[in-house]
């Protein structure tokens, strides 16, 4: 049974960078056809797509984060990262790690860190 | 990439059918067969429900069930049941190579 489990620092002080990582179990992250997403929730909010990585290393990220964003994987660990720089209060949600096959939907999700911006 | 367009809230009663729509352009719902729909009660994780319009992962009840006409899809639950009460989010692929969600809508069983 595939699992994904996302670790990181809780709260993060504004303007700087955030560094999450999603460990991965029960599966390769390097498995043909597969992409690895990164999705967040702020407090009360809606669902935002940030971005993913395909198997193969090529990434994809939502063009209002673009600037900020870059995720990268590990493939001797079985993990994948998200960092996000310059950090404001509106960067604070729940942070989830995923996974899609093809272009499907995202079948098997992390449980989800929240990470707060605050001084 | 501006969010789908969902209502904010849709109910109905037990054992009644409940629709709810999702709006999108021809940059992503109009163009790809690519939606999926996403239920979340509250404090949990979301879960896949339909994905590329109206394929139901195993283990989801035929009673949810997905279409799509032109730039909108639609998630539609028939004998609505209290379990059934939650958000539901629709996604899309667009035409940029990316992913993009709808605001969400609370269903409410009355």
């Amino acid at each position: 049974q595939l699992q994904l489990q996302e670790s990181g620092p809780g709260l993060v002080k504004p303007s700087e960078t955030l560094s999450l990582t999603c460990t991965v179990s029960g599966g390769s992250i390097t498995s043909s056809s597969y992409y690895w997403d990164w999705i967040r929730q702020p407090p009360g909010k809606g669902l935002e797509w940030i971005g993913n990585i395909y198997y193969s290393g090529s990434t994809y990220y939502n063009p209002s984060l673009k600037s900020r964003v870059t995720i990268s994987m590990d493939t001797s660990k079985n993990q994948f990262s998200l960092k996000l720089n310059s950090l404001t209060a509106a960067d604070t949600a729940v942070y989830y790690c995923a996974r899609r096959w093809g272009y499907e939907g995202l079948h098997y999700w992390g449980q989800g860190t929240l990470v707060t911006v605050s001084s | 990439q501006s969010a789908l367009t969902q209502p904010p809230s849709v109910s109905g009663s037990p054992g009644q059918s409940v629709t709810i729509s999702c709006t999108g352009t021809s940059s992503d719902v109009g163009t790809y067969n690519r939606v999926s729909w996403y239920q979340q009660p509250p404090g949990t994780v979301p879960k896949l429900m339909i994905y590329e319009v109206n394929n139901r992962p195993s283990g989801v009840p035929d009673r949810f069930s997905g279409s799509k006409s032109g730039n909108t899809a639609s998630l539609t639950i028939s004998g609505l049941q209290a379990e059934d009460e939650a958000d539901y989010y629709c996604s899309s692929y667009t035409s940029s190579s990316t992913w993009v969600f709808g605001a969400g809508t609370k269903l409410t069983v009355l």
